[in-house]
């Protein structure tokens, strides 16, 4: 029973490029959370999505951030020209018809 | 007033001792609740979910008040492993929403 997949688990990109992180839900899950942490911070809600549609996007920056979680594969969060401040570890959670939200291993994003 | 505010701590206690933490939230509409556990860099893990009647999975007791609008954690006979952030989490909406943690340190 795979749990959330998440990869990379390590990404490094300079300046200016564009960062992709990728994941991949409990099989059957069909609602995808993102979150964001910053070092010796808490984690920051996102965005939640559901099959092909966006829920809710209120925590995610108006520029430079989308998200998509197609009818097929992973649910994306991308980020065009990736900047320092964007350097975090990104958490990808889903659940399914109950609330109970099970996580990925994240993606540590180092901006150089 | 923040959507969910948790006492950062940290908590230092020995090993035995019984901790309580508590997280209020400010959505009177939220439905479900959650106590989360984080490592160090680590993914956060699903602990407990929190019930109307209140719960309890061996050293661990959750409540909720709703009228009050808190949850609580306790932890009865701490253990080193214990030692991590622990993560309220609220459901306001559509998201699931999560405080700061409360840091709690168990030491021999």
């Amino acid at each position: 029973n795979a749990g959330v997949m998440q990869n990379p688990r390590h990404l490094v990109r300079r300046r200016g490029q564009e960062a992709r992180l990728r994941c991949s839900p409990v099989k059957g899950h069909s609602h995808v959370y993102w979150y964001r942490q910053l070092p010796e911070e808490g984690l920051k809600f996102m965005v939640y999505l559901q099959k092909e549609n966006i829920i809710d996007e209120s925590g995610m920056p108006k520029e430079r951030f989308s998200a998509e979680f197609p009818k097929e594969g992973p649910s994306i969060l991308r980020i065009q020209q990736v900047v320092r401040g964007d350097s975090a570890a990104y958490f990808c959670a889903s659940s399914g018809q109950g609330n109970e939200a099970f996580f990925g291993q994240g993606t540590r994003l180092t901006v150089v | 007033r923040k959507e969910v505010e948790q006492d950062p701590g940290p908590f230092n206690v020995p090993e035995g001792a019984t901790v309580a933490f508590n997280c209020t939230y400010s959505n009177s509409a939220s439905q479900s609740f959650f106590w989360y556990r984080q490592d160090c860099r680590k993914e956060p893990k699903l602990l407990m979910s929190v019930y109307s009647s209140g719960n309890e999975d061996g050293r661990f007791t959750a409540q909720l008040n709703r009228a009050s609008q808190y949850i609580s954690l306790l932890i009865r006979d701490s253990k080193l492993s214990d030692s991590a952030t622990y993560l309220c989490v609220v459901t306001p909406g559509t998201a699931l929403i999560f405080g700061k943690g409360t840091t709690l340190s168990v030491s021999s």
